[in-house]
């Protein structure tokens, strides 16, 4: 019973470097969720999907694309490092509208 | 956009007794609310939560109140032990299914 899944768990990039963070889920839910965390903040909405073949930004998407080719698999993709996104990501998923989202265990990514 | 906020960033109680912990929302048509407890390390993990068509609602040793005229959560937890020592966070649904997290209180349980 994984939930959700995130790979890597920590990544140092030095800036100008792109790669992909990938987070899965096994419970079939519809909707997912990319988060940042910053030291003192809340989660902040980077990207999220209501459906296999679709996404939509949110509030800090700048920097980021995702994709979701696959019901299961939600991937944050990093075009150009800067060292402003130097954060912990979290993926979540949600099955359906008033219910909690689950999250993974977050990727703690450097950038330097 | 609107906000969900927190009033105490750092709590600090004994062992056995009970915590709450407030927060403050800005959006007065959300009809979701979500307590999230995240140990370092971790990601958030659901604790509990709320529709707006209730005042409170009772889980297992927490309790979350919610005061829809001055828009306020608050999270009741019993007899507080070590292990519930962590980052809360409250968070508001919006349109979308889509959260906004206050910045989260820290809670430090003295054994």
């Amino acid at each position: 019973n994984a939930g959700v899944t995130q790979t890597p768990k920590f990544r140092v990039l030095k800036t100008g470097q792109s790669m992909t963070l990938l987070c899965a889920q096994d419970m079939n839910h519809e909707y997912m969720y990319w988060y940042r965390q910053d030291p003192g903040m809340g989660l902040r909405l980077i990207h999220y999907s209501v459906g296999e073949g679709t996404t939509a930004k949110g509030e800090v998407p700048d920097g980021y694309n995702v994709s979701r080719l696959k019901k299961q698999n939600f991937l944050l993709g990093l075009e150009s490092a800067a060292p402003s996104q130097t954060s912990v990501y979290f993926c979540a998923s949600l099955d359906r509208g008033n219910q909690p989202q689950h999250f993974g265990d977050g990727t703690r990514l450097s950038i330097l | 956009g609107e906000s969900v906020g927190l009033h105490l960033p750092t709590l600090s109680v004994q062992e056995g007794d009970n915590s709450i912990i407030n927060c403050a929302y800005s959006n007065s048509a959300s009809d979701y609310f979500i307590w999230y407890k995240q140990e370092s390390g971790k990601g958030p993990q659901f604790i509990i939560d709320i529709r707006s068509n209730m005042d409170k609602r009772q889980g297992q040793r927490v309790t979350v109140l919610l005061n829809k005229t001055v828009k306020h959560l608050s999270l009741q937890i019993a007899a507080t032990q070590p292990g519930d020592s962590a980052v809360y966070f409250c968070a508001e649904n919006e349109y979308g299914n889509k959260l906004v997290f206050g910045a989260g209180t820290i809670l430090r349980v003295k054994s």
